[in-house]
């Protein structure tokens, strides 16, 4: 079952400009994880949010939630060619679910030098 | 470093073959897990788990089996490998999850299986 909706599905953009994405879900959530796939790879872990968190921050990344809008949404200020991948969304449930976690569709960000 | 590390990047193999996918990591974590990653369907989970010798179905089990007979050793079976299981196959491993404390996954750099 698909949990997190990514959008746009794609997103082109220049050096140097913002990159938004947005992630949605259906059911409640313990936290929310982004993650980072370069062409062909394996998934890199990026960011942790926790529900009861509202805004966070790691170097150029900017996470936000809004568990009453089931929404969160991933900025990464300042592109770079470099940051060229797909970006993934994933939900974790509390409960016995074992830290597994629901992927989303990802948004595959091209950044133009 | 810590890594996970999965025992081919590319394979190819024929339709009703026995096919092994190993996963090994480093890191002394608890949860493994197996993705497949198809155009246009995102991660899907197979297996995972939660300790050696146990294991959970997930989303897409079927055609599928998995062992875990040590910890740091999470290997992905196809019973009898079908065109439909050409994908992208992704393992996972992170800690436990306990108390509110949640951590994030390191994965593997992926097998491409290919099923002629």
């Amino acid at each position: 079952s698909q949990q997190g909706e990514e959008d746009p599905q794609a997103l082109s953009i220049q050096e140097g400009e913002n990159a938004t994405m947005n992630c949605s879900y259906k059911t409640s959530i313990n936290n929310l994880q982004w993650y980072r796939q370069n062409s062909g790879r394996g998934l890199v872990h990026l960011i942790l949010i926790r529900s009861n968190e509202r805004e966070k921050h790691s170097g150029r990344l900017r996470v936000t939630l809004d568990t009453s809008k089931k929404s969160s949404s991933l900025l990464i200020t300042a592109s770079r060619a470099a940051d060229t991948a797909s970006y993934f969304c994933a939900t974790g449930a509390g409960g016995t679910s074992y830290g597994k976690l629901t992927f989303g569709q990802g948004t595959i960000l091209t950044v133009h030098p | 470093d810590v890594k996970v590390t999965q025992s081919s990047r590319y394979l190819v193999k024929r339709t009703g073959e026995k096919v092994f996918l190993e996963c090994v990591q480093d890191m002394d974590h608890e949860n493994m897990f197996w993705y497949r990653q198809d155009p246009g369907l995102g991660l899907r989970l197979i297996y995972f788990s939660y300790d050696v010798k146990m294991k959970e179905k997930g989303d897409i089990p079927e055609g599928y089996s998995v062992s875990r007979e040590k910890k740091e050793r999470f290997s992905l079976i196809l019973e009898s490998a079908s065109t439909n299981q050409t994908s992208m196959y992704l393992c996972a491993s992170s800690f436990a999850s306990d108390r509110g404390n949640w951590f994030g996954y390191t994965f593997g750099s992926g097998t491409r299986l290919t099923v002629v």
